[in-house]
């Protein structure tokens, strides 16, 4: 089963931040968080295993709680380059080797 | 590098036809993967393998054969094409197993089927 992704689209000012959710009714081992533009392939943000740590990439940060089985993405000042549909992928903790995806927010950074 | 790249880019195709997609990747992974993007669906998984000469279902297969024959080629075969099966596909390959390791995606092929 697919998980959830709220909002499923969003419209920010440069300079504002956002959350993205995502949401799953399995246990899970892993997050990722990838990044596409549209008419391109989906580009890798970062991975959040199964302990709740929380990652950051530059200003783009995450954040893992495996008791609800959901992770948070947060866009600190948004860039005009944070443009893009943003999907997360879950990787169940019996299941090995593949992710299941959400479908997607779509995410548009204004002047 | 190349990286993952795809072939072809864009196909029509009439229904009934066959193809095949070929994914390749120069990075030496092991793990490779067939996903469709439809419209409001996300990234649904068609097949994928673990290894040369492995290769298993994924969420969506019927209709899809593949076969990794080689560890860098991953194939993805249409053998009676149907209008549903119009979409954008990607392939992907990951170092190891995705709990880990990120998943690097080619830039995909846009099949119409009329």
């Amino acid at each position: 089963q697919q998980p959830v992704q709220s909002p499923q689209a969003v419209i920010l000012r440069e300079g504002e931040d956002a959350v993205i959710n995502c949401s799953s009714s399995k246990a899970l081992y892993s997050v990722h968080w990838y990044r596409q533009k549209h008419g391109e392939a989906p580009v890798f943000l970062m991975i959040l295993l199964k302990g709740g740590e929380q990652k950051g990439h530059d200003k783009i940060s995450a954040s893992f709680n495996e008791k609800k089985q959901q992770s948070s993405l947060y866009l600190t000042a948004s860039q005009l380059s944070y443009s893009g549909t943003y999907f997360c992928g879950t990787r169940g903790t019996g299941t090995a080797s593949k992710l299941t995806f959400g479908t997607g927010t779509r995410l548009q950074v204004t002047l | 590098n190349a990286g993952v790249t795809q072939t072809p880019k864009f196909r029509v195709l009439k229904t009934g036809q066959s193809m095949t997609l070929l994914c390749a990747q120069d990075m030496n992974h092991e793990y490779m993967y067939w996903y469709r993007q439809d419209p409001g669906m996300g990234l649904r998984l068609i097949h994928y393998s673990v290894g040369e000469g492995t290769t298993a279902k994924g969420e969506v297969p019927d209709g899809y054969n593949v076969s990794r024959l080689k560890k860098q080629n991953f194939l993805l075969g249409l053998e009676s094409a149907a209008p549903s099966q119009t979409s954008v596909y990607f392939c992907a390959s990951s170092f190891w197993g995705t709990g880990y390791n990120e998943q690097f995606f080619g830039p995909g092929t846009r099949l119409t089927v009329l």
